[in-house]
């Protein structure tokens, strides 16, 4: 079945680089996405990386994809604490309808 | 584009009560998600959309829970009766076809006392 794991917890401090990680099971899924949740805020969507693709970068933000191992990274560089939030990764799942499958977030803490 | 939105922001009600939660996708979007996101299961998708009609509502909890798309700009999840264990964030969420990214609105809290 489809499923998304992530570990629960990471905590930075300012400035340095942060490094979130995401396993998945759909070999198929087409899009991999980065969410960021805000406290009392929706989803919104940081970053996505396409299945053929094995990087991508995005100002201080870089996706990397090792789809032999099902692995997904975000790298935050110079991390600021408006950095911290909630990260979700999410999968697109073989059916390629939206339905997004999330992992249970990774709670991003950044220390000054 | 305001993006998507939600109403009302926060909802408390009493146990037994009818709540409607209201969502307007962005203008143009073709796919709308209802999704609930709680401490214990985090994000669950109870039900999509795709150009007004209910593609998938697997996820949706039980017969208490139903959702209408009646136009493409206008979406509603209802629970009827409520119960404690509703309690919960809902989020609506529009694509502009199915398998594009999300974008997902501020949320409705939801308490059911």
């Amino acid at each position: 079945g489809e499923d998304v794991e992530q570990s629960l917890f990471l905590s930075v401090r300012e400035g340095d680089s942060s490094v979130i990680n995401c396993t998945y099971t759909d070999s198929s899924s087409t899009y991999l996405y980065w969410y960021k949740q805000e406290p009392g805020a929706g989803l919104q969507l940081l970053t996505y990386i396409f299945s053929n693709m094995d990087m991508k970068q995005d100002q201080r933000l870089t996706v990397l994809l090792n789809k032999k191992d099902k692995h997904l990274s975000l790298r935050i560089a110079d991390t600021q604490t408006g950095d911290s939030a909630i990260y979700f990764c999410a999968e697109s799942g073989s059916s390629n309808t939206g339905k997004l499958i999330f992992g249970q977030g990774t709670t991003l803490q950044v220390k000054p | 584009d305001a993006g998507v939105i939600q109403s009302p922001r926060h909802e408390v009600t009493e146990m037994g009560q009818e709540v409607t939660l209201r969502c307007k996708p962005i203008s143009g979007h073709n796919s709308l998600f209802w999704y609930r996101q709680t401490m214990m299961r985090g994000l669950e998708l109870l039900i999509y959309f795709n150009n007004n009609v209910p593609i998938d509502d697997s996820g949706m909890p039980e017969d208490r829970f139903s959702a209408k798309m009646p136009n493409a700009s206008f979406s509603t999840l209802k629970i009827q009766p409520s119960e404690p264990r509703d309690s919960a964030v809902y989020f609506c969420a529009s694509s502009f076809q199915t398998g594009e990214k999300l974008f997902f609105g501020s949320g409705t809290q939801l308490s059911v006392l």
